[in-house]
């Protein structure tokens, strides 16, 4: 079945103590990317990849980096996570980026990390 | 910039009608491309339609149709015989080459 897979999807943790979120998917997608929703403010993009070992900053980057060595892998990582990163995390991928890319992006099921 | 508005934050209709979602964006591009997302509780995003902007007819998957405007950069989402199951959130986005922008969301209830 094609998907992406996130994990975990619920995280309770402390502030500073790094963590990572796990993203995969089976599709053979060039394109990756994370995004955070918050309420009253929709999904906005922390970082994407077009493709293996390139990636680029989204729109709220801060705090937060992110690796591209694999196709299938892209991996979120808060390596000390503050209150304020609190929130509903989405993986998606495409097959291309791109300007001429109209392929919708799949999405994976979200983490919900929070952050005391 | 691209934007995408959103302007009704929440909506109700009643079982079996007919209701409309609005959507406005704004984009420098063009070529471009356009979705609408649902989000029910189980919080999965699920594609529900999608429209390219050099097509002019509206695109349509089932109960689900737009009113594409592109000269008033308007897309609204037009839902009929409206089912129990599509109470949700909805997303409108626009694709740009680095990602979707998305609206703030509107939230859809269904009344029996």
């Amino acid at each position: 079945e094609a998907q992406v897979t996130q994990n975990p999807r619920y995280l309770i943790t402390v502030t500073g103590k790094k963590l990572t979120v796990t993203c995969s998917q089976n599709m053979n997608h060039e394109y990756m990317s994370w995004y955070r929703q918050d309420p009253g403010l929709g999904l906005r993009q922390i970082y994407y990849s077009m493709n293996v070992e390139v990636t680029d900053k989204g729109d709220v980057p801060e705090g937060y980096k992110v690796s591209r060595k694999e196709k299938r892998n892209f991996p979120l990582i808060l390596e000390s996570p503050s209150p304020n990163q609190t929130s509903l995390y989405f993986c998606a991928s495409s097959l291309y980026g791109g300007r001429t890319s109209n392929q919708p992006q799949h999405f994976g099921d979200g983490t919900r990390l929070s952050i005391l | 910039a691209q934007t995408v508005t959103q302007s009704q934050p929440e909506m109700s209709v009643q079982e079996a009608e007919t209701v409309t979602l609005s959507c406005t964006y704004d984009t420098s591009e063009s070529d471009y491309y356009l979705f609408w997302y649902k989000q029910p509780p189980s919080r999965q995003m699920i594609l529900v339609i999608r429209q390219e902007a050099y097509k002019q007819q509206n695109a349509t998957e089932n109960r689900f149709s737009v009113n594409f405007q592109k000269a008033a950069k308007s897309f609204s989402l037009k839902i009929s015989d409206s089912q129990l199951g599509d109470a949700a959130m909805y997303f409108c986005a626009s694709r740009v080459p680095e990602k979707l922008v998305f609206g703030k969301g509107t939230k859809l209830t269904v009344n029996p």
